[in-house]
C-alpha cells in the first residue's frame, strides 16, 4: 500500500522560497499523477498543479503558473513543489496526493492516498 | 475553469440525522465528481469517487448521486465521527477545482 510521506514544516521570510519534497513510501507514483493542493487557514482546499512523473509534464492552476514549479524524481518516487515570492498569504499546509483511477470502468481521477500536509508559515 | 458551488456552506445536525449537500459544476462533468471528507490536522479521505462509487472502507451510510451538473452527498444517519468539512472537487478537466466545502457541526 503507498504512502505519500512529506518533509517538515517550513518557516520563511516574504520573498523568499520553499521546496516540499514528497517521497512515495512503500511503492512507487506509477503511471499515475501527483496533485498539490493546499489549504490556508480558515480556508477551503484549493489545487495548485500536478505531475505525471512518468513523463514530467506539469499542469498548473493559472493563479500559480510562474511562480511555482512542480517536479518529480522517478529514481526515488519523489515529488516536490516550489514555491517563489512568497507572502503572508502563501501560509499555509501543503499536501501532496496520488491521482489515483480505476482505469476505463470509473470515470475520472480521484486524490488517494494523501501525504501528512507539511505547513509552511510566511513571516518576517 | 469549471467552477464548483456547494451548499449550504455549513450545517448543524443531530446524530441520527439525515445530512444531504448538494454540489454544482459550471458546465457539465458527466459523472467526474468526487466527495472528500476533510478533519482538522488531517489529512482529506475520499468518500465517493465517479460521483456514486463508494471507496473501499467507508461506511454505506455515505451515498452519493448526480450527473451533469448537479450532484448530491447524503449521509442518511450522522455518526459522530462523521462531524467534518466535506468537499466535492471535478476530475473532468485541468485545472482540477474544489467546492468552497460544506462544515457538518453537531447541533
Amino acid at each position: 500500500q503507498v504512502q505519500l510521506v512529506q518533509s517538515g514544516a517550513e518557516v520563511r521570510k516574504p520573498g523568499s522560497s520553499v521546496k516540499v519534497s514528497c517521497k512515495a513510501s512503500g511503492g512507487t507514483f506509477s503511471n499515475y499523477g501527483v496533485s498539490w493542493v493546499r489549504q490556508a487557514p480558515g480556508q477551503g482546499l484549493e489545487w495548485m498543479g500536478r505531475i505525471i512523473p512518468i513523463i514530467g509534464i506539469a499542469n498548473y492552476a493559472q493563479k500559480f503558473q510562474g511562480r511555482v514549479t512542480i517536479a518529480a524524481d522517478k529514481s526515488t518516487s519523489t515529488a516536490y513543489m516550489e514555491v517563489r515570492g512568497l507572502t503572508s498569504e502563501d501560509t499555509a499546509v501543503y499536501y501532496c496526493a496520488r491521482e489515483f483511477n480505476a482505469g476505463v470502468t470509473i470515470p475520472g481521477s480521484w486524490f488517494d492516498p494523501w501525504g501528512q500536509g507539511s505547513l509552511v508559515t510566511v513571516s518576517s | 475553469d469549471i467552477q464548483m458551488t456547494q451548499s449550504p456552506s455549513s450545517l448543524s445536525a443531530f446524530v441520527g440525522d439525515r445530512v444531504t449537500i448538494t454540489c454544482r459544476s459550471s458546465q457539465s462533468i458527466s459523472s467526474y465528481l468526487v466527495w472528500y471528507q476533510h478533519k482538522q490536522g488531517k489529512a482529506p479521505k475520499v468518500l465517493i469517487y465517479g460521483a456514486s462509487s463508494l471507496q473501499s472502507g467507508v461506511p454505506s451510510r455515505f451515498s452519493g448521486s448526480g450527473s451533469g451538473t448537479d450532484f448530491t452527498l447524503t449521509i442518511s444517519s450522522l455518526q459522530p465521527e462523521d462531524f467534518a468539512t466535506y468537499y466535492c472537487q471535478q476530475s473532468h478537466s485541468i485545472p482540477w477545482t474544489f467546492g468552497q466545502g460544506t462544515k457538518v457541526e453537531i447541533k
